[in-house]
């Protein structure tokens, strides 16, 4: 059983659409964060949130830290082709950083 | 460019035979961490060195020994390989245990045949 489940597993969507992926667990997380992981290459950190109701904006990019420290979403604003990859959450809990299974999103132009 | 480095990118294995994969960091960075990512289960931590001269064991270390030869690198050997092994590992390094993330290699496939 994964510490962390993301949805949706996979996605595919066209270019100019907006979407959300989640991260849920029953855990509270001193800190949890975003990668993307393109094929062939280990994943890339995109922010770290540590505060619970935590808003951050990276680009389209806007990551919410829930006010419970246990769960957390991505939101992507008008899509593009280069945002597809594989968004990994990850959260620390005890000094241990757990990993989820990831969302695939696909942008089709 | 300053990162993490693995070598090799790719290797099949017969079972039973033995590899090191070699990782290094040119970060400072004091922790550093072996993960393996199958199909739908995420990353799973193998082992992990907090600081230069300690090693600890993860979530799935059976069938693995690592050591950390100084800050900058980290090895991680398989002694007898088995199919069940195959996998794409990645190493990390982090400073402040994760606190601000992780900064990971490119992975190496490993297949054992």
């Amino acid at each position: 059983t994964q510490l962390l489940e993301q949805s949706p597993q996979f996605l595919s969507i066209q270019e100019g659409e907006n979407l959300t992926v989640y991260c849920n667990s029953s855990s509270v997380f001193s800190s949890l964060q975003w990668y993307r992981q393109e094929p062939g290459e280990g994943p890339v950190l995109l922010v770290t949130v540590v505060t619970g109701g935590e808003v951050k904006k990276l680009k389209r990019l806007t990551f919410q830290f829930g006010d419970a420290r246990k769960d957390s979403s991505l939101h992507i604003t008008a899509a593009q082709p280069g945002d597809t990859g594989l968004y990994l959450c990850a959260g620390l809990v005890n000094n241990d950083m757990r990993f989820g299974a990831g969302t695939r999103l696909t942008v089709k132009p | 460019n300053a990162g993490v480095t693995q070598t090799p990118k790719f290797q099949v294995l017969k079972t039973g035979q033995s590899m090191t994969l070699q990782c290094a960091q040119d970060m400072n960075h004091n922790s550093m961490y072996w993960y393996r990512q199958d199909p739908g289960m995420g990353l799973r931590l193998i082992y992990y060195s907090a600081s230069e001269g300690t090693t600890d064991k993860g979530e799935v270390p059976n069938g693995y020994n690592v050591s950390r030869l100084n800050k900058r690198e980290f090895s991680l050997r398989l002694e007898s390989a088995a199919p069940s092994q195959t996998s794409v590992y990645f190493c990390a390094s982090a400073s402040h245990r994760g606190n601000y993330g992780y900064t990971f290699g490119s992975g190496t496939r490993l297949t054992v045949v």
